[in-house]
């Protein structure tokens, strides 16, 4: 079955500094990839998302790179603000519908 | 749109009790829908997989006989702890597709449950 890592598992970055965040998977049939935001206690939000026939695609301060050879993408949050502070999860659905979850990243944004 | 809710957001119950999680699609008809567990500084971990009118599918490791889910509608899918135990307590959420998109999943707010 489809396994995803990510790392690191936490960063601290300071404020108007960039952030990436790397995930890779191992199922080559998986073909959507999402990023989800978790504050503490609450719902994961989507804040962006990948398919497999697009390398790149960005909104505003954050983008996401994929790339299928190597089975790796990435987010990237430019100009990060102390907002965008909380935990960040990579996923991967192979065909099936499922998601299969990376194991998280804590993002610090210091002021 | 695409908006799904869950009840009851917490619950604290009593060891060998069972505990009912409802989860609904408000405003669209879920085809499928998913329930995770999710232990502190951990990630979400499916539990199983659930589609209007059959049997869940659960995920290597999850006990069916202890984790009962019901998917009788296309807004509606209960989870059950039977025989809850202190190690049971966990934050659960459910997410449901059908909505738009596919593969897009929407998540309920979770439901925080406390197993004394």
């Amino acid at each position: 079955g489809e396994n995803v890592e990510q790392h690191p598992s936490t960063l601290s970055v300071q404020e108007g500094d960039s952030a990436v965040i790397k995930c890779t998977y191992s199922d080559s049939a998986s073909n959507y990839f999402p990023w989800y935001k978790q504050e503490l206690g609450k719902r994961p939000q989507l804040i962006i998302d990948i398919r497999s026939n697009v390398g790149e695609k960005k909104d505003q301060r954050i983008a996401v790179t994929l790339n299928k050879t190597a089975k790796h993408f990435s987010l990237h949050i430019t100009e990060t603000q102390p907002e965008d502070s909380a935990v960040y999860f990579c996923a991967a659905s192979p065909n099936t519908d499922k998601l299969i979850f990376g194991t998280g990243t804590r993002l610090q944004v210091f002021p | 749109g695409a908006v799904v809710s869950q009840h009851p957001s917490w619950v604290i119950c009593k060891s060998g009790t069972s505990v009912k999680i409802e989860c609904r699609s408000l405003d669209f008809q879920a085809t499928t829908m998913f329930w995770y567990r999710q232990f502190p500084k951990q990630s979400l971990m499916l539990m199983a997989t659930s589609n209007e009118g059959s049997k869940a599918t659960y995920e290597q490791g999850v006990e069916k006989d202890k984790f009962l889910i019901n998917h009788a509608s296309l807004t509606l899918s209960t989870l059950t702890v039977t025989s809850a135990h202190p190690e049971d307590s966990s934050f659960y959420i459910c997410s449901a597709t059908g909505g738009r998109g596919y593969n897009e999943q929407f998540f309920g707010p979770g439901t925080r449950l406390t197993v004394l």
